[in-house]
């Protein structure tokens, strides 16, 4: 049963273009929800996040739009960079749980030059 | 220390073995998390510890998967006669108090072959 979904999973995009990558859950009980992103043979590092009480949270190039209704988030990267180019995670958190993420399983996100 | 360190980041070891790896957190980050990945999938949470004591032992699959932590500090997961669908990165993460952001810090990981 997987509550986190990122049904894509790769994207590729053009340099200076934005990327949107997209992630729906299924548990009503997420209330915090986070982007992370993950270089090969590296560790995942946090990227942004945002609160269920929120519909959007910006962060330079970096925003995250939630839409409570759906039970869907999108992370939008504008400009893209080649920088950019790895594997981004989506993860949700549920009130009294520890902070145990769920994690999606990835989509892996190119820019080209 | 400046990160999530992680020992040691490749092991292959032969099915039926014990593994036990590595892992020393942020100093003074009292939250420390074990996930791991295995090929295609997401990360899946296995053990949190608050300081010394693991309140969330939830995600470990079976009890051949053990953890334990020292002094607010080292962490070391064991499993016991590995299988091969062990085979995964481990990774380890930790935090102050979790926060609004979380703050979690992950390890590099140690990708786990069992052959």
């Amino acid at each position: 049963d997987q509550q986190v979904k990122q049904n894509s999973p790769s994207l590729s995009v053009q340099e200076g273009r934005i990327s949107i990558l997209n992630c729906d859950y299924t548990n009503s009980m997420f209330d915090y929800f986070l982007w992370y992103k993950k270089y090969p043979a590296e560790g995942p590092t946090f990227l942004i996040s945002i609160s269920s009480i929120k519909d959007k949270n910006e962060d330079g190039r970096f925003t995250v739009f939630l839409n409570k209704s759906a039970k869907h988030l999108s992370l939008h990267i504008v400009p893209s960079q080649p920088g950019d180019s790895a594997v981004y995670f989506c993860a949700a958190s549920a009130k009294g749980s520890n902070y145990k993420l769920t994690f999606g399983k990835g989509t892996l996100l190119t820019v080209n030059p | 220390g400046a990160g999530v360190s992680q020992s040691p980041s490749n092991k292959v070891t032969e099915k039926g073995k014990d593994v036990e790896l590595r892992c020393d957190p942020i100093s003074g980050h009292t939250a420390l998390y074990w996930y791991r990945q295995r090929l295609g999938q997401g990360l899946e949470f296995l053990i949190y510890f608050q300081g010394n004591s693991a309140p969330d032992k939830s995600g470990l699959p079976s009890d051949r998967f053990s953890a334990e932590r020292t002094g607010e500090s080292v962490s070391t997961l064991t499993i016991q006669r590995t299988q091969q669908e062990d085979s995964a990165v481990y990774l380890c993460a930790s935090s102050f108090d979790p926060g609004p952001n979380y703050g979690y810090t992950f390890g590099s990981g140690t990708r786990l072959t069992v052959v």
